[in-house]
């Protein structure tokens, strides 16, 4: 089993949609969660921390539930910018460097 | 700041050839990873360090080298180039490990 699971997708949604991303990790001795975006071609970029309380920035809101060892991204309002590959990723301290990303999850957001 | 920088941006080599792929950051980060990406596989992590001096390895380590003799820099070796070592290799950075990584832009490479 992979240690970060996301659904592959892709997600096809209409400008102005709202789209929800779902992740899941087996290691329960995990500490942070991050969400990350990438598009095409290019590096990933940090678009996230994601907070035991869920935090909010903008249209974008992330969501932990540690007992269901389950992360979630909710995009509201989406616009054409957002279509690019969303990235989960766990992070462990007390392995020093080691971050771990899920698959990613492709958006396509049409007009 | 410049970030995290890679070079080259691309590369082709022969099988059998060995090359390294730089990798600076002018951050004063203490720690720095190697990732590869490859289609329907994800980010996948090579080698890490937590600082000069210090490394270990990642979850696929097998034919690669590395080394930390600064905090600047994180060269990653291929020692004997194979046609599976063809992809896209990102290496990261970041000041402390309850932070996300900053990624540099990419090395494209490919084994023929």
């Amino acid at each position: 089993r992979k240690e970060v699971e996301q659904d592959p997708g892709p997600f096809n949604v209409p400008e102005g949609a709202t789209v929800a991303f779902n992740c899941t990790y087996s290691n329960s001795a995990s500490q942070s969660f991050f969400w990350y975006r990438q598009d095409c071609r290019k590096e990933p970029k940090l678009l996230m921390s994601v907070y035991s309380s869920g935090n909010e920035d903008g249209r974008f809101t992330a969501q932990l539930n540690r007992a269901s060892q389950y992360i979630s991204l909710l995009i509201r309002d989406s616009k054409l910018s957002d279509s690019a590959t969303y990235l989960c990723v766990v992070n462990h301290y007390n392995q020093g460097g080691k971050l771990i990303f899920g698959q990613g999850t492709e958006l396509s957001v049409k007009p | 700041n410049a970030g995290v920088t890679q070079t080259p941006k691309f590369q082709v080599l022969k099988t059998g050839q060995s090359m390294t792929l730089q990798c600076a950051q002018d951050m004063n980060h203490e720690y720095m990873s190697w990732y590869r990406q490859d289609p329907g596989m994800g980010l996948r992590l090579i080698h890490y360090s937590v600082g000069a001096g210090i490394t270990d390895q990642g979850e696929v380590p097998n034919g690669y080298n590395v080394s930390r003799s600064t905090t600047e820099d994180f060269p990653l070796r291929l020692l004997s180039a194979a046609p599976s070592q063809t992809s896209v290799y990102f290496c990261a950075s970041r000041p402390s490990p309850y932070v996300g990584y900053t990624f540099g832009s990419g090395t494209r490479l490919t084994v023929v």
